[in-house]
C-alpha cells in the first residue's frame, strides 16, 4: 500500500498570497488530519475531515481552511499568508479517526517571505 | 484543554545504554500516542495505548491512567535511535476525537 503522499514538498511564498496544500491519504483511509509544526510552538492540530465532513478544528484563525474530496484526498488553504506561516505542514490519515492511529505524510515546508 | 509535558527536553547517552523519556498530561484521555520524528521531519508513530504496556523490539511503551502519566523506553540504545521523541493525547468530546496535543518533543541523541 503507498504511504500518504503531499504535495508540494516545499514552497515558497510572499506575505499577503494564499497557498494551497494537498494531501492524499493511504487507499482505504477516511479520516485526514492536518498539523502545524514550527520551532517555537511545536506540533498543532490544525482540522481533521473524516468522510468529506470536518470534525475537528484547532484553534488556528479562519485564514486557515480545508476540505476533503469524495476520494479522501483533502486540501489545506492559507490565505492572506503571514511570516509566521512559516511551517512544515504535515498531514495524517487514518481508517477510522484520530483515535485510533494515524499515518503521518512527509510533510510540505512553507516558507513565507 | 490538556497540558501534555515531556521530560528530559534533551538527553545524550552512549550506544547500549537504557533510555526512558516520560511523558504526563493534565485530563483524561482516550489515548496517548508515541511518535518519532527524524530530522527532515518525517514521523512514525511508535505506539498508540490507552491502558497498560506495548513492546515493539526494542521499544516499551507504558502508560499509568491514575497517574495520568506515560514513559517511553528504549533498550540497547543505538545510534539509529537518534531522533525527536513525541507524546500526544487524544481526548474524546462530544463531537468526536479532538486532534492531538502533543509535548515539545525530546530531542535524544544516541553516541556511538
Amino acid at each position: 500500500k503507498a504511504g500518504v503522499t503531499q504535495t508540494p514538498r516545499y514552497l515558497i511564498k510572499t506575505r499577503g498570497q494564499q497557498v494551497t496544500l494537498s494531501c492524499s491519504p493511504i487507499s482505504g483511509h477516511r479520516s485526514v488530519s492536518w498539523y502545524q509544526q514550527t520551532p517555537g510552538q511545536g506540533l498543532q492540530f490544525l482540522f481533521e475531515y473524516f468522510s468529506e465532513t470536518q470534525r475537528n478544528k484547532g484553534n488556528f484563525p479562519g485564514r486557515f481552511s480545508g476540505r476533503q474530496f469524495s476520494n479522501s484526498r483533502s486540501e489545506m488553504n492559507v490565505s492572506t499568508l503571514e511570516l509566521g506561516d512559516s511551517a512544515l505542514y504535515l498531514c495524517a490519515s487514518s481508517s477510522d479517526g484520530i483515535a485510533n492511529g494515524q499515518f503521518f505524510g512527509p510533510g510540505t515546508r512553507l516558507t513565507v517571505l | 484543554k490538556n497540558e501534555v509535558e515531556q521530560s528530559p527536553q534533551n538527553l545524550t547517552a552512549q550506544e547500549g545504554e537504557f533510555i526512558t523519556i516520560n511523558c504526563s498530561y493534565s485530563v483524561g484521555i482516550s489515548a496517548l500516542h508515541w511518535l518519532q520524528q527524524h530530522p527532515g521531519g518525517g514521523i512514525v508513530s511508535l505506539f498508540m495505548l490507552s491502558s497498560g504496556k506495548k513492546k515493539h523490539g526494542r521499544l516499551i511503551a507504558t502508560i499509568n491512567i491514575q497517574e495520568k502519566h506515560s514513559s517511553l523506553h528504549i533498550t540497547a540504545s543505538h545510534p539509529r535511535d537518534s531522533a525527536v521523541y513525541i507524546c500526544a493525547v487524544s481526548q474524546y468530546s462530544g463531537g468526536g476525537a479532538d486532534g492531538l496535543t502533543f509535548g515539545k518533543g525530546t530531542h535524544l541523541i544516541i553516541q556511538p
